[in-house]
């Protein structure tokens, strides 16, 4: 199985400044991979798939980029909203899919 | 519009099973497959197992596959996920979330249901 690690697991931001998560597969997934947001009570949301095309009315200031083993998320510019939990997930080749554990974007 | 709509809350008490459904709307049922995604309270996102609506084919994680089935009934657009003798590590959020691109099972999850509560408890 293909194991996802995702850094920092807590990241504080203020509104208006970037941000960066990185997500690492232990083995390539090429660009098959995705990432989502989840708030509190909430039901994950698709913002990035194929390492780096955004999902279907995803602001632009969410990119993604990478392949292989190494994946980044940046967020330009956060927006209140963006205070959340984001997961990656690599679905290459075959399952099992798997997740990273997450990394928190929370308020500074 | 497209949307997942799954049932309620259910508790159980070890041993039992649960059985969860996530009734599609807004696009073809058969032509996109079905994951099943759970997490625990505080924990991260697992992925259990996958369903194709097309044929039925399955494709399930090594660690609930002996006790876990998936099926579809295509009649009402209802996928259903059965988990057989509960343990209190069961206690999660499931959620059913369809593959992104038709007849393709290796993709992201664009469309999530609102996710069902099923605690494990005696």
């Amino acid at each position: 199985e293909i194991v996802m690690t995702q850094s920092p697991a807590t990241l504080s931001v203020s509104a208006g400044e970037g941000a960066t998560l990185s997500c690492r597969a232990s083995e390539s997934v090429s660009s098959n991979l995705a990432w989502y947001q989840q708030k509190p009570g909430q039901a994950p949301r698709l913002l990035i798939y194929g390492a780096s095309t955004r999902a279907t009315g995803i602001p632009a200031r969410f990119s993604g980029s990478g392949s292989g083993t190494e994946f980044t998320l940046t967020i330009s510019s956060l927006h209140s909203e963006d205070f959340a939990v984001y997961y990656c997930q690599q679905y290459n080749n075959r399952p099992p899919w798997t997740f990273g554990q997450g990394t928190k974007v929370e308020i500074k | 519009q497209v949307q997942l709509v799954q049932s309620g809350a259910e508790v159980k008490k070890p041993g039992a099973s649960v059985k969860v459904s996530c009734k599609a709307s807004g696009y073809t049922f058969t032509s996109y497959g079905i994951n099943w995604v759970r997490q625990a309270p505080g924990q991260g996102l697992e992925w259990m197992g996958w369903i194709s609506p097309y044929n039925g084919g399955t494709n399930y994680a090594h660690n609930v596959q002996d006790r876990v089935t998936m099926t579809t009934d295509t009649s009402t657009s209802t996928a259903y996920m059965e988990l057989r003798s509960l343990r209190s590590d069961d206690t999660a959020v499931y959620y059913c979330a369809r593959d992104r691109r038709i007849a393709v099972a290796a993709d992201a999850f664009d469309i999530w249901g609102q996710g069902t509560m099923v605690t494990v408890s005696s």
